[in-house]
């Protein structure tokens, strides 16, 4: 079974600049989540998505952090403008139950 | 607001020895307790997890201790190996069917040779 995919492995942008992180989750799972883990943290949910639409986003910046779960598989989060404090691992995960399957994550360095 | 204290932030022990992670809560609705491992520049990875019926369940030689009254659970590592090396993550699951994640903060786990 294929796992959580996420692209790029690797960013790093100039403050003020836009980013945008992609989630394949894996096949069959309807939640999907973005977590934000700083250096030295546990992650830290963003947004929640049940299919398409969104169940939890309390904890997203949403003046400057979008995220779409279109047609309720793939994913995508945006920055828009990035700060320095944006800098973080984002990680995709996915579930079908109790289990949340991890991606990768996203290395981003903002400068 | 929902919390999940972990303890201690690192930990060193020679191979062999038991390793136990702490971790304290504070909302009684939570209704599922996980740990992940993680390794530099992976994911995290669910290790195992129990539920608060339940004192105590053991996978391989990873062990859940968990008592209700103090809002405590903990993980023990048995035989340790230098493989075991990771951070480790508590966590804890709100009520209601969101499946939302609350982690701790984290345990950097070192098993020397």
């Amino acid at each position: 079974e294929a796992g959580v995919a996420q692209s790029p492995r690797y960013k790093i942008i100039e403050k003020r600049q836009s980013v945008a992180f992609w989630c394949n989750p894996i096949s069959g799972h309807a939640t999907l989540y973005w977590y934000q883990q700083i250096l030295g943290q546990g992650p830290k949910l963003l947004i929640q998505f049940q299919n398409n639409g969104v169940v939890d986003d309390s904890q997203l910046p949403k003046d400057r952090f979008s995220a779409e779960r279109l047609k309720g598989v793939d994913s995508t989060l945006k920055i828009q403008p990035a700060k320095l404090e944006d800098s973080a691992v984002y990680l995709c995960a996915s579930s079908s139950a109790d289990t949340q399957y991890f991606g990768p994550g996203t290395r981003l360095t903002v400068l | 607001q929902q919390q999940v204290k972990q303890s201690p932030q690192s930990l060193i022990v020679q191979k062999g020895g038991i390793p136990i992670i702490n971790c304290a809560y504070e909302n009684t609705a939570f209704d599922y307790f996980p740990w992940y491992q993680q390794f530099p520049g992976k994911g995290p990875a669910l290790l195992i997890a129990i539920r608060p019926d339940v004192s105590e369940k053991k996978e391989g030689r990873f062990t859940i201790s968990f008592n209700k009254s103090a809002k405590q659970f903990s993980l023990h590592i048995m035989d340790s190996q230098p493989g075991d090396s990771a951070t480790y993550f508590c966590a804890a699951r709100g009520e209601g069917g969101n499946y939302k994640l609350t982690f701790g903060k984290g345990t950097l786990l070192t098993v020397n040779p």
